[in-house]
């Protein structure tokens, strides 16, 4: 069975220095991974996603992630936080099987 | 990228009615449409899946027949919740995977539409 976790239900911030959004996977397969992100009252955008090929993924508004197999990681960064990157982010998985999983999220707050 | 539409945005209705929420692929054809139901500050809950021209299939706990589901054409799918209740107040989003593309599993979301049952 699969399953996502982002580990931190909020982080905070300060404009200017780095993101790191944190999110553990498990599936019997080879799965591909997103991050979609929502701003309030909105729906989703995706940001990146991770379907086997390089394992470092570049996205929009400077995002990336790193698919680390060994430590079932797809962690979310940023070098530079911006007051706009204030949303709720979500990772995502999805197997061979086709079934897609959302972890429960992480709110971002950033501050000035 | 694909454009998903929903429509509307916002609706506020008496207790007893219906309300009928639209999900439309732009540009591209949706052989799935996903509906989920999202409560404040939480994570988004899979409702149903959509195909086009068969019957909607339910999560486990989801009243088909609240939640009507209706997916006429490779570009629109319906939710109709109907004899809205004030629980029924919720933040509803929409969302459709290509048809024809690689089965990554990437969505593409509408907008999402806030509904709020007096």
């Amino acid at each position: 069975a699969q399953s996502v976790t982002q580990l931190d239900s909020h982080v905070s911030v300060s404009e200017g220095t780095p993101v790191l959004l944190r999110c553990n996977y498990s599936s019997s397969y080879s799965p591909s991974l997103f991050w979609y992100v929502q701003h309030p009252n909105k729906g989703l955008q995706l940001l990146l996603k991770y379907t086997s090929a390089a394992t470092l993924v570049k996205g929009i508004n400077g995002f990336e992630a790193e698919f680390k197999k060994s430590e079932t990681s797809f962690h979310l960064t940023k070098p530079s936080a911006h007051m706009s990157d204030a949303a709720e982010y979500f990772c995502v998985v999805s197997d061979r099987d086709d079934k897609i999983i959302f972890g429960k999220g992480t709110r971002l707050h950033i501050l000035p | 990228g694909a454009v998903v539409s929903q429509h509307p945005s916002r609706v506020i209705c008496k207790s007893g009615t219906s309300v009928k929420i639209e999900c439309r692929s732009l540009d591209f054809q949706a052989t799935t449409m996903f509906w989920y139901r999202q409560f404040p500050k939480k994570s988004l809950m899979l409702m149903a899946t959509s195909n086009e021209g068969s019957k909607a299939t339910y999560e486990q706990g989801v009243e088909k027949d609240k939640f009507l589901i209706n997916h006429a054409s490779l570009t629109l799918s319906t939710l109709t919740v109907t004899s809205a209740h004030p629980e029924d107040s919720s933040f509803y989003i929409c969302s459709a995977r290509v048809r024809g593309r690689l089965n990554t599993g990437e969505l593409f979301f509408g907008e999402g539409s806030r509904l709020t049952v007096l």
